[in-house]
C-alpha cells in the first residue's frame, strides 16, 4: 500500500462547481498534513496546511479525519484558474527522521 | 530573487555518463529535500538534509545516486552511470525548519538520458 494515495482524476468540472478531493495515508503516526498545488510543468506550491479542526481559506476548505486516516480538500465556486494538479502531502516520523511524502496528485480541469 | 535556485534547468546526457545537479536553497533554511518527478507522475522522495544531522537517504533508488550538502547550504545531487530510467525532473526544496515549515521548491532540473 502506498504511503499517501489520491484519486488521480482528472476531475472535469464547469466553472462555479464545487469539487472535493480525498487523500488517504497509511501511517497512523503522521503529524502534519498539507495540500500543494502544481501547475503544468511548474514546481509545486503550498496551497494550505490542514489542521485537526479543519480550516478554510476563501473558497478552499481542508478537513482531516485522523480516525479514518484521510484528508480532504473542497473547492467551492471553481474558477478556470483552479485548473491544476492538487498534491496531498503527509509528514510522519520514520527511522529518526520526519519524512515528507507526496501523493501522486489529483488533476482538476475547470471548463467554461 | 531569493527563491530556491537549481541548475542546470535542462540537461541532456548520454547513457553511462555522470551528471551533477545543483541546488541553492533559500538563505537561512535548515532543511533541504530532493525529489524527482517523472512525466505525469507524483513526486518521489530521494533525500533529506536537516541542519548538521546525518541525511535521510532512504529514498535514493540505487547506489548510483548520491547527494551532499556543503556548509549547510548548497546541495549537489550526483547520478553516476546514468540510465534512461533516470530521465525525470529533479526538484529541490528547502524549508526554514524540517518539521513544520512550508516547502519552497526550485523550478527543477529536467534530465534527459539518451
Amino acid at each position: 500500500r502506498k504511503e499517501v494515495e489520491q484519486d488521480p482524476g482528472p476531475f472535469n468540472v464547469p466553472e462555479g462547481a464545487t469539487v472535493a478531493f480525498n487523500c488517504t495515508y497509511s501511517n497512523s503516526a503522521s503529524q502534519s498534513f498539507f495540500w500543494y498545488r502544481q501547475d503544468c510543468r511548474k514546481e509545486p506550491k503550498l496551497l494550505m496546511s490542514v489542521y485537526s479542526s479543519g480550516n478554510e481559506d476563501g473558497r478552499f476548505t481542508a478537513q482531516l479525519n485522523r480516525a479514518s486516516q484521510y484528508i480532504s480538500l473542497l473547492i467551492r465556486d471553481s474558477k478556470l484558474s483552479d485548473s491544476a494538479t492538487y498534491l496531498c502531502v503527509v509528514r510522519f516520523p520514520s527511522g529518526g527522521y520526519n519524512k515528507l511524502i507526496f501523493g501522486a496528485g489529483t488533476r482538476l480541469a475547470v471548463h467554461p | 530573487g531569493a527563491g530556491v535556485s537549481q541548475s542546470p534547468s535542462n540537461k541532456v546526457t548520454e547513457k553511462g555518463k555522470d551528471v551533477e545537479l545543483r541546488c541553492d536553497p533559500i538563505s537561512g533554511h535548515t532543511a533541504l529535500y530532493w525529489y524527482r518527478q517523472s512525466l505525469g507522475q507524483g513526486l518521489e522522495f530521494l533525500i533529506y538534509f536537516q541542519g548538521n544531522s546525518a541525511p535521510d537517504k532512504s529514498g535514493l533508488p540505487s547506489d548510483r545516486f548520491s547527494a551532499e550538502r556543503t556548509g549547510g547550504s548548497v546541495s549537489t545531487l550526483t547520478i553516476q552511470r546514468t540510465q534512461q530510467e533516470d530521465s525525470a525532473v529533479y526538484l529541490c526544496a528547502s524549508s526554514f525548519t524540517g518539521t513544520a515549515g512550508e516547502l519552497f521548491f526550485g523550478e527543477g532540473s529536467r534530465l534527459t538520458v539518451l
